[in-house]
């Protein structure tokens, strides 16, 4: 699949600056979505999840944003410290347990 | 709390060598069980999943293998490796009927 044969594509920002990174989905029968934060040699971390019913949920420096008309994915990271950078999944829920994940984004931070 | 357990960390072993990674599961009952490869600089791969003992269904036909023997216990085998084995492999859980995962630390396999 696409996710695993590509390149991950890279975005790059300055310390103190917001992030966002993009995801797109295909299937609009999706109900439930999450991002994760994979950092170098670790597994990935949840971040971060946002129901079908949801446009918009907010956590601690980060921001989860739906557009289900588009089926577009963003998460928004405020105020970007060196600690953020990491690659970032999306991942979409089109069966029960098995979660469809996203190609991912590498997050670089420069101080 | 729940934790995650994966070993080894890392493995370096000769092309058609046998495999046997393990994945362990504490404090919870009856979670979903998953394997996941990582190619270098890739996405996630999934491999294998199992929402029982005994129980398991292949993403991806190759040459490894996955068992559940116990219910908080994953093992992902080979009977030969190859060098397109190499790679990140991650095991994960989430609870029954729920659909958030948690990872664990991931093995580092590089066939040679």
């Amino acid at each position: 699949g696409e996710s695993v044969g590509l390149h991950l594509p890279t975005l790059s920002v300055q310390e103190g600056d917001n992030s966002i990174i993009n995801c797109a989905y295909s299937n609009s029968a999706s109900d439930y979505f999450i991002w994760y934060k994979q950092e170098s040699g670790k597994g990935p971390q949840f971040i971060i999840d946002i129901r079908s019913n949801m446009d918009k949920r907010q956590g601690q420096r980060v921001t989860v944003l739906l557009n289900k008309t588009v089926k577009h994915l963003s998460l928004q990271i405020a105020a970007t410290q060196p600690g953020d950078s990491a690659v970032y999944f999306c991942a979409e829920n089109r069966r029960s347990y098995i979660p469809t994940f996203g190609r991912g984004t590498s997050l670089i931070v420069h101080p | 709390s729940q934790t995650i357990h994966q070993w080894p960390a890392t493995l370096v072993q000769p092309v058609g060598s046998p495999l046997s990674l393990e994945c362990t599961v504490e404090g919870t009952s009856n979670p979903n069980l998953y394997w996941y490869r990582q190619a270098a600089g890739r996405g996630l791969q999934l491999l294998f999943y199992s929402v029982g003992i005994g129980q398991i269904s292949s993403e991806v036909p190759q040459n490894l293998s996955a068992s559940r023997p116990q219910d908080r216990q994953f093992i992902l085998s080979s009977k030969k490796l190859l060098l397109s084995d190499s790679g990140f492999y991650l095991c994960a859980w989430s609870p029954s009927g729920g659909t958030e995962q948690f990872f664990g630390p991931g093995t580092r396999l590089t066939v040679l």
